[in-house]
């Protein structure tokens, strides 16, 4: 597609659901990215994939939060037994190159834990 | 329609030289604008925050200006070294997030 494509754009969950929210980056990009917006916060990286190599999950913030991509290109980042703090904008990114040139975030989730 | 836009796209530069990255948006409501530095394979690191009010703001070798009648924004890196080689994006908040697509900088010695 002509960028990078998250769903659903919103999201209201009732607290202790599971939640999976995905992206479909732009074709051909080897890293994707994931990170978090939750309210009056700047971004916080949760996870980052790049090719095949093993994802460097050092951002996630506790166990209930885990992330796949599969064959390279479709990534879903899944929260279990979501806590009301969970409540954020879900942002996911991708990038081409190195240096991250045609770096592109998608419009995002937005998801609500009540 | 909100909109964000970094030039130039790339850039590189030598070691100990200054540039300017620029933003111009189109985002209202307005709220505040960040500057992040994102190194390859990392999260990004926020470097300015700055709301209507504020005109500059500094941070070590980086000072943000922020013009809020025209709507723009630079990001001036002094005595450049080969570690702020990286991706720098400009995120305007309104209403929601706009992100530009970044500025991808590359410091050669």
């Amino acid at each position: 597609g002509a960028g990078v494509s998250q769903s659903p754009s919103n999201k209201v969950t009732e607290k202790g659901k599971d939640v999976e929210l995905r992206c479909d980056p732009i074709s051909g990009h080897t890293a994707l990215y994931w990170y978090r917006q939750s309210l009056g916060q700047g971004l916080e990286f949760l996870i980052y994939f790049q090719g095949n190599s093993a994802p460097d999950k050092s951002g996630l913030p506790s166990d209930r939060f885990s992330a796949e991509r599969t064959g390279g290109s479709v990534s879903t980042l899944t929260i279990q037994r979501t806590q009301q703090e969970d409540s954020a904008v879900y942002l996911c990114a991708s990038s081409a190159q190195l240096y991250g040139y045609g770096y592109t975030f998608g419009s995002g989730t937005r998801l609500t834990v009540v | 329609k909100n909109q964000v836009e970094q030039s130039p796209q790339s850039l590189i530069i030598l070691e100990g030289k200054n540039c300017t990255l620029q933003c111009n948006y189109t985002v209202s409501p307005f709220s505040n604008l960040r500057w992040y530095k994102q190194d390859t394979g990392r999260g990004p690191v926020s470097l300015t925050i700055m709301t209507f009010s504020e005109n500059t703001k500094s941070n070590g070798r980086y000072t943000a200006t922020l013009d809020a009648d025209t709507k723009q924004s630079s990001l001036h890196i002094t005595a450049s070294q080969l570690s702020d080689s990286a991706s720098y994006i400009c995120v305007v908040t309104g209403e929601a997030l706009n992100f530009g697509k970044g500025t991808s900088l590359l410091v050669t010695p």
